[in-house]
């Protein structure tokens, strides 16, 4: 397709246990970011690539949070030894360019459950 | 980083203009105002955005204060598809500095 696109679309997994998602930009687009949604709440940023440069990680909660992009393209972000206030909506992003004025297309987001 | 504010939650009826609005106080002179919604269990879809000058597109328009410490997305004739939450948010520097507020969430009755 055409649009961001982000597997599983929703995994239940229990505590402990290590969980990876991932996202597919939308071909040629250079920035890709990591968003989590916890219910009823706004975005929180998690972490951001732009081309070759070195990622973005300000916004990863732990160091249990980590996330690859590869050949520039397919995003992994990787939960450890998951926790129940990890349980949330992971969205991911992409934008033609970083600018300011940049639209961003979001995919569906995955939906972790953490029991 | 500056913030918004916005009406925790707002109604309309079928084929109603809505007009919701934001404060953004603090907004720097470079900082971009953008309009994001987020339909029920979607990600969030951009809408509109802008710098000082009101803006029109195919599915809002955007009006901007003079003094650009509050501005106001217009829906035209809702549909019952516009009900979503309607995120509001100022951007200097990229985007990963964008920071999402709870948003107005919007219902339309038919």
């Amino acid at each position: 397709g055409a649009g961001v696109s982000q597997s599983p679309s929703n995994k239940v997994t229990e505590k402990g246990k290590d969980v990876e998602l991932r996202c597919d930009p939308i071909s040629g687009h250079t920035a890709l970011y990591w968003y989590r949604q916890s219910l009823g709440q706004g975005l929180e940023f998690l972490i951001y690539f732009q081309g070759n440069s070195a990622p973005d990680k300000s916004g990863l909660p732990s160091d249990r949070f980590s996330a690859e992009r590869t050949g520039g393209s397919v995003s992994t972000l990787t939960i450890q030894r998951t926790q129940q206030e990890d349980s949330a909506v992971y969205l991911c992003a992409s934008s033609v360019l970083a600018a300011r004025a940049g639209e961003l297309f979001f995919g569906e987001g995955s939906r972790l459950t953490v029991l | 980083d500056a913030k918004t504010t916005q009406p925790n939650s707002m109604e309309s009826n079928e084929e109603e203009p809505v007009h919701l609005p934001c404060n953004h106080s603090t907004i720097s002179g470079t900082d971009y105002i953008h309009w994001y919604r987020q339909l029920p269990s979607q990600g969030p879809e951009y809408v509109i955005h802008g710098l000082t000058s009101n803006v029109n597109n195919r599915m809002a328009s955007l009006a901007i204060a003079e003094d650009r410490k509050s501005s106001t997305l217009i829906l035209h004739r809702a549909t019952l598809r516009d009900a979503a939450v309607y995120y509001c948010i100022l951007s200097n520097g990229n985007n990963r500095k964008l920071i999402w507020g709870l948003g107005t969430s919007l219902a339309v009755n038919p």
